[in-house]
């Protein structure tokens, strides 16, 4: 089965840019979406076919995928931004999430 | 606002079958062609598919729970359903409902707020 890899934590310093990979093979030739979920709360998407925000969504969110690997960028990093985040694709036939990247703003 | 909510028990005997119900607040699920999904998260541990159901009544399961789930849809009531057999503690999660937005990449664009279910021995 399908699988894509996240790191398990990236720290960023407020207002710089934070940085988070979700890793598969050939994970370019697919879409990729990504998930914000603060504690206690449902996931929110943040980013949709790769590179799309839905409305809502801050501008200093955005994404990109090729090769191996997609990238959820975050620009400006706020103390808001701090949350757990998720990749996810789509194999056809099953959904797939990463296990998970923890955001520190410190 | 689509709005979706779990609703069903909060405590499952072991061996026993978890049973959860989303209902949807308007009649997408009758007037509109989308997949709807069921999600779940141990406590402290990362998401996991479950598998979805399409107003059609077609499904995607993950392979890894294919033998023990069945989603299903009543467009009438504006609801689907999650069956889950012969549970064990490892099933204990907070599961959520939620709607996948597009076709092509399957995203989760609407969530319920999760209902915690603990299997109990």
């Amino acid at each position: 089965s399908y699988e894509v890899t996240q790191p398990p934590s990236v720290s960023v310093s407020p207002g710089q840019t934070a940085t988070i990979t979700c890793s598969g093979d050939k994970l370019g030739d697919r879409y990729v979406c990504w998930y914000q979920q603060r504690p206690g709360q449902s996931p929110v998407l943040v980013i949709h076919h790769d590179r799309r925000r839905p409305s809502g969504i801050p501008e200093r969110f955005s994404g990109s995928n090729s090769g191996n690997t997609a990238t959820l960028t975050i620009s400006g990093t706020q103390a808001m931004d701090e949350a757990d985040y998720y990749c996810q694709a789509w194999d056809s036939t099953t959904v797939v999430f990463g296990g998970g990247t923890k955001l520190t703003v410190l | 606002q689509l709005q979706l909510q779990e609703s069903g028990p909060g405590l499952v005997k072991a061996s026993e079958t978890l049973s959860l119900t989303c209902t949807v607040s308007d009649d997408s699920l009758r007037t509109s062609s989308y997949y709807w999904g069921w999600i779940r998260q141990p406590p402290g541990k990362g998401l996991e598919w479950i598998g979805n159901v399409h107003s059609s009544g077609r499904n995607y399961y993950n392979p890894s729970l294919k033998s023990r789930v069945t989603i299903s849809v009543d467009t009438s009531k504006n609801q689907f359903f999650l069956r889950l057999t012969s549970v064990a503690a490892a099933d204990t999660s907070v599961y959520y409902c939620a709607r996948h937005g597009d076709y092509d990449d399957f995203h989760l664009d609407h969530w319920g707020q999760g209902t915690l279910v603990t299997v109990s021995s």
